[in-house]
């Protein structure tokens, strides 16, 4: 079975702080895809990215950056100087093997205070 | 990227009555598509994977008489709530891939249920 853990329910940070949100997934499956989703007040699912189990290398994208480590299972999302608009909160999904069926962990909601 | 819609965004209902909540494809087709209900700062939860020209599969625990979902075409499939009661009132995605492989889903905006 497959299984996201956020253990971060909540966590609020004063603008222009880094944070790390953390992931840890489970699987044996040895082909799996790990998703960040950003959910707004507004309700709307906002994908952030997309890596598949063959792909350990980090990512970067502007403010925002991953930390994918098979070794622990982990697939950490960092927001570098963090900003109001950040405030969210934040979904870790895995897709394993030829499942159709996205898992989502329980959430992190991130405040970020001005 | 794709693009899927949900309509309405927000429906408030009465106790008793049914609503129905659509989900299209606007720009490709989909032979699957999957409805999730999230309650309030709660995660997202499958309720059951809508299948094209066949019946849905439903999640452990998810009631298929109350939640009926038809897949009528390539583009649209719909969540019917019947009998709503209070505690059905949740925000409701529906998700789709826009190929067979089913790590590239998009969703939906969300429909906002409440039942008074």
């Amino acid at each position: 079975a497959q299984k996201v853990t956020q253990a971060q329910t909540e966590i609020s940070v004063v603008e222009k702080e880094d944070v790390t949100l953390d992931c840890v997934y489970e699987t044996r499956d040895t082909t799996y895809y790990l998703f960040w989703y950003k959910q707004p007040p507004s309700g709307e699912l906002v994908f952030l990215i997309r890596r598949n189990s063959f792909d350990e290398q980090n990512e970067i994208s502007g403010r925002y950056s991953w930390n994918f480590q098979k070794s622990t299972s982990s697939f950490n999302f960092t927001i570098t100087a963090s900003q109001v608009v950040d405030s969210a909160v934040y979904f870790c999904a895995l897709i394993a093997g030829g499942s159709e069926k996205l898992v989502f962990g329980k959430g992190t909601k991130l405040t970020v205070n001005p | 990227g794709a693009v899927v819609s949900q309509h309405p965004s927000r429906v408030i209902c009465k106790s008793g009555t049914s609503v129905k909540i659509e989900c299209r494809s606007l720009d490709f087709q989909a032979t699957t598509m999957f409805w999730y209900r999230q309650f309030p700062k709660k995660s997202l939860m499958l309720m059951a994977t809508s299948n094209e020209g066949s019946k849905a599969t439903y999640e452990q625990g998810v009631e298929k008489d109350k939640f009926l979902i038809n897949h009528a075409s390539l583009t649209l499939s719909t969540l019917t709530v019947t009998s709503a009661h209070p505690e059905d009132s949740s925000f409701y995605i529906c998700s789709a891939p826009k190929t067979a492989n089913y790590y590239e889903q998009y969703f939906g905006p969300g429909t906002r249920l409440t039942v008074t």
